[in-house]
């Protein structure tokens, strides 16, 4: 069965700092992960996702993530914070057994003048 | 529509009543999935469809919980005799068939429910 843990259920930066989200997962078959936003009051936007391929994804608003499968890792990152970076960020993994995606429980990250 | 749209956007009800949630996925999407997101708790899994079938019942949070879908299209996740403890904000997404799926979802707004 496949999960994901996010590492802090919060995160603060300074704007124009870098940001560095989290995410581990455990899969028994090579995994297909994913990074989704959700801005105030609305549903999930997917920022990137990462399936086959070169390792180092980009996404919208500069984000960026790496799977390194020797970590078991899938961390976002993006290079200097803006104040409309503020948001909550889910990591997930699909289940190509179950057809579901099985996220993690969310890290929200607050941007600071 | 261009999005999945899912109604009502807010429903306050009172404990003991039924409440019936709807998603309008995207046109052509043959895969439709329910969540649930309560404070703290992330995304909680309930059901998918595939075209009209729901072949994992297993996520949802027990039998007062139930869902259908009609025509592959128009989604209904019907909880019945609420508690307080339903209250949370119920997402539906939508997604390409099975086939080439890379699983990526596409999420509504969401059906923020509150039992008084």
């Amino acid at each position: 069965a496949q999960s994901v843990t996010q590492l802090g259920s919060h995160v603060s930066v300074s704007e124009g700092a870098l940001v560095l989200l989290r995410c581990n997962y455990s899969s028994s078959v090579p995994p297909y992960l994913f990074w989704y936003v959700q801005y105030p009051n609305q549903g999930l936007q997917l920022l990137l996702k990462y399936t086959t391929g070169a390792t180092l994804v980009k996404g919208i608003n500069g984000f960026e993530a790496e799977f390194k499968k020797s970590e078991t890792s899938f961390h976002l990152t993006k290079p200097s914070a803006h104040m409309s970076d503020a948001a909550e960020y889910f990591c997930a993994v699909y289940s190509r057994r179950y057809s579901t995606l099985t996220f993690g429980k969310g890290t929200m990250l607050l941007v600071s003048p | 529509g261009a999005g999945v749209s899912q109604s009502p956007s807010n429903k306050v009800t009172e404990k003991g009543k039924d409440v019936e949630l709807r998603c309008d996925p995207i046109s052509g999407h043959t895969a439709l999935y329910w969540y649930r997101q309560s404070l703290g708790q992330g995304l909680e899994f309930l059901i998918y469809f595939q075209g009209n079938s729901a072949p994992d019942k297993s996520g949802l949070p027990s039998d007062r919980f139930s869902a259908e879908r009609t025509g592959g299209s128009v989604s209904t996740l019907t909880i019945q005799r609420t508690q307080q403890e339903d209250s949370a904000v119920y997402l539906c997404a939508s997604s390409l068939g099975l086939a080439g799926n890379t699983g990526e979802l596409f999420f509504g707004e969401g059906s923020r429910l509150t039992v008084l």
